[in-house]
């Protein structure tokens, strides 16, 4: 069965810092992975991806797929308080309408 | 407001009883997911619509759920014989290539 798995599962830095979020994934067959902000109640789209090395990019956030090793990163330079939040990361098979979600990454920045 | 709305935000229910929660999607999207999120989770896919055609149910909903989307507009999820295990954030979304979600129905079954 397909499978997104996030890493780390919980973080903690200082506003200023740089954040690498991890979302591995194990397919059958790739159409599309995005990425989500959950604050308080409803995910915020953040970005999709559907090529390999090519970075997708708005603001202090940007994101990276590598089709070939199964995984995307999401950065985020110059962290600030609102950052904080689970930041989801989601694998739409092709051929269903659904996306599998991981468990996320809750972000914490301290000021 | 333009967004994905939800209603009620809040629900709560004694066991055994029906529930039905309405989702009010962006106007000109035609295509409708519910999901489901428990603590500590990421959402659960329930169901899709696409205009009033349901066309992907999750297998591990049981029958006590139902959905449904007349003249492709407004969705309603109806759980009959609430358990404790439902109590959950249910969510809802609409989308064209990605998906817009809304606020969220909390249910909590007492």
């Amino acid at each position: 069965e397909d499978k997104v798995v996030q890493s780390p599962l919980s973080l903690v830095v200082h506003e200023g810092d740089t954040v690498t979020l991890n979302c591995s994934y194990e397919v059958t067959n790739f159409r599309s992975l995005l990425w989500y902000k959950q604050e308080k109640k409803a995910p915020t789209f953040l970005f999709m991806l559907t090529s390999s090395g090519i970075e997708k990019k708005s603001g202090r956030l940007s994101s990276i797929l590598d089709k070939k090793e199964l995984f995307s990163i999401l950065n985020i330079t110059a962290t600030q308080t609102g950052d904080s939040a689970v930041y989801l990361c989601a694998h739409e098979p092709p051929g269903t309408y659904k996306y599998i979600f991981g468990t996320g990454t809750r972000l914490k920045v301290l000021a | 407001d333009t967004g994905v709305s939800q209603n009620p935000r809040h629900k709560i229910t004694k066991r055994g009883q029906n529930v039905t929660f309405r989702c009010d999607p962006i106007s000109e999207h035609n295509r409708l997911y519910w999901y489901r999120q428990t603590l500590g989770q990421g959402p659960e896919f329930l169901t899709y619509f696409q205009n009033e055609a349901q066309l992907e149910k999750s297998r591990l909903l049981s029958d006590r759920f139902s959905a449904e989307r007349p003249k492709g507009s407004f969705s309603t999820l109806e759980i009959q014989r609430t358990e404790q295990g439902d109590s959950a954030m249910y969510l809802c979304a609409s989308g064209g290539t990605e998906a817009f979600f809304g606020q969220g129905t909390r249910l909590t079954v007492v």
